[in-house]
């Protein structure tokens, strides 16, 4: 069975600081892994996405995940918040063996606090 | 060129009638897909469409909920005798295999449907 899981629904940071928004997962295979942003009331639009290339994957904005197959993470982060990083995040996972269906996990909310 | 494109937009509708939400894929896109997202939730897949090949209905929630496409083209959700539950975002994404690789998503606005 393969699933996402994002632990924290809500997150909230100071602006200028450090963002980190957790996802793990597990597969029977070796999985494709993607961050995806929803801003207000708008669509979701791809952030990064790791294909067993690098294992550090750089992000639009700012963002970079790093996957850890001993930890069966890929975390989000960045930097310095700034306000417009506030959004939904969600992480998602999709299989090698098939590629073309996605598994999304639940969310986590950022607040970015001035 | 165009993105995915979704309409209406948003659907108020009475609980107990039919309502067609409507997904125009970017120009293509070989997979096509539903997913539905309540408020304060994550998305929870519905159906997909991969060609030709017989749709992934394994999502449906029930019998009231089903989904056609035409072709590599236009898909329409169809949601027969709604329900309050039924309320939500329906978002469509399409894709295609880049490099024969990975599939990245490409999504829809999305469709507000408010059952009352």
């Amino acid at each position: 069975a393969q699933s996402v899981t994002q632990l924290g629904s809500h997150v909230s940071v100071s602006e200028g600081a450090l963002v980190l928004l957790r996802c793990n997962y597990s597969s029977s295979v070796p999985p494709y892994l993607f961050w995806y942003v929803q801003y207000p009331n708008q669509g979701l639009q791809l952030l990064l996405k790791y294909t067993s290339a690098a294992t550090l994957v750089k992000g639009i904005n700012g963002f970079e995940a790093e996957f850890k197959k001993s930890e069966t993470s890929f975390h989000l982060t960045k930097p310095s918040a700034h306000m417009s990083d506030a959004a939904e995040y969600f992480c998602a996972v999709s299989l090698s063996n098939t590629g073309n269906q996605f598994y999304f996990g639940t969310g986590t909310s950022l607040t970015v606090i001035p | 060129g165009a993105g995915v494109s979704q309409s209406p937009s948003n659907k108020v509708t009475e609980k107990g009638k039919d309502v067609e939400l409507r997904c125009d894929p970017i120009s293509g896109h070989t997979a096509l897909y539903w997913y539905r997202q309540r408020l304060g939730q994550g998305l929870e897949f519905l159906i997909y469409f991969q060609g030709n090949s017989a749709p992934d209905k394994s999502g449906l929630p029930s019998d009231r909920f089903s989904a056609e496409r035409t072709g590599e083209s236009v898909s329409t959700l169809t949601i027969q005798r709604t329900q309050q539950e039924d309320s939500a975002v329906y978002l469509c994404a399409s894709s295609t295999p880049r490099s024969g690789v990975t599939w990245e998503q490409f999504f829809g606005p999305g469709t507000r449907l408010t059952v009352l």
